[in-house]
């Protein structure tokens, strides 16, 4: 079965320093990697995706993420995070040719002045 | 806006009562899912259609629990007799297949 682990329930970082959220997964083949970022109250945006092929992938805001296979993570990275960042943000993992996503539980990101 | 609706969305109810929600997916997408998220936790897999065939059902979807894709495109989630375990956001998405998925705002449901 496959799983994601979020190891960081909160993250507290000014506003313009870097960010790194962590995302480990347990599947057994090249799995399908997701990020999304979920405003209070609010549904699930999608910010990135891996499938296969170049190993560091952009997305939208300012957002990439780097699939390492040997660690079995997928870290979602901003160089500079703005105030409008503060959100919960969710990794999950999906397999060619079963629908499901399975997500992570979560790190919710505060941003301070 | 074209992208992925749910209604209503917020809903309270007394304990025991039959609640139904809707989603209407993006148009052109054939797979629509049902996810359920409690507060803390990310979303759970509940159930999955392809065009109006219901093609997988999370454990996690017990008998009080039913969901429907008639036609093809909008979709239902009905919940008999309430519990308050039941309190969660029920999140809809749909995809044009590939694993991505496109999300709604959820219908927020409390049950007292």
């Amino acid at each position: 079965a496959q799983s994601v682990t979020q190891p960081d329930i909160h993250i507290t970082v000014s506003e313009g320093a870097s960010l790194e959220l962590r995302c480990n997964y347990s599947y057994g083949a090249t799995p399908y990697l997701f990020w999304y970022v979920q405003s209070p109250g609010q549904g699930l945006q999608l910010l990135l995706k891996y499938f296969s092929g170049d190993t560091l992938v952009q997305g939208i805001k300012g957002f990439e993420a780097e699939f390492k296979r040997s660690q079995s993570s997928f870290n979602l990275r901003k160089p500079s995070v703005h105030w409008s960042d503060a959100a919960e943000y969710f990794c999950a993992v999906g397999r060619f040719g079963n629908e499901k996503l399975t997500f992570g539980t979560g790190t919710r990101l505060t941003i301070i002045p | 806006d074209t992208g992925v609706s749910q209604d209503p969305r917020h809903k309270i109810t007394k304990r025991g009562q039959n609640v139904t929600f809707r989603c209407d997916p993006i148009s052109e997408h054939n797979r629509l899912y049902w996810y359920r998220q409690t507060l803390g936790q990310g979303p759970e897999f509940l159930t999955y259609f392809q065009n109006e065939a219901q093609l997988e059902k999370s454990r996690l979807l017990s008998d009080r629990f039913s969901a429907e894709r008639p036609k093809g495109s909008f979709s239902t989630l009905e919940i008999q007799r309430t519990e308050q375990g039941d309190s969660a956001m029920y999140l809809c998405a749909s995809s044009p297949g590939g694993n991505e998925q496109f999300f709604g705002p959820g219908t927020r449901l409390t049950v007292l």
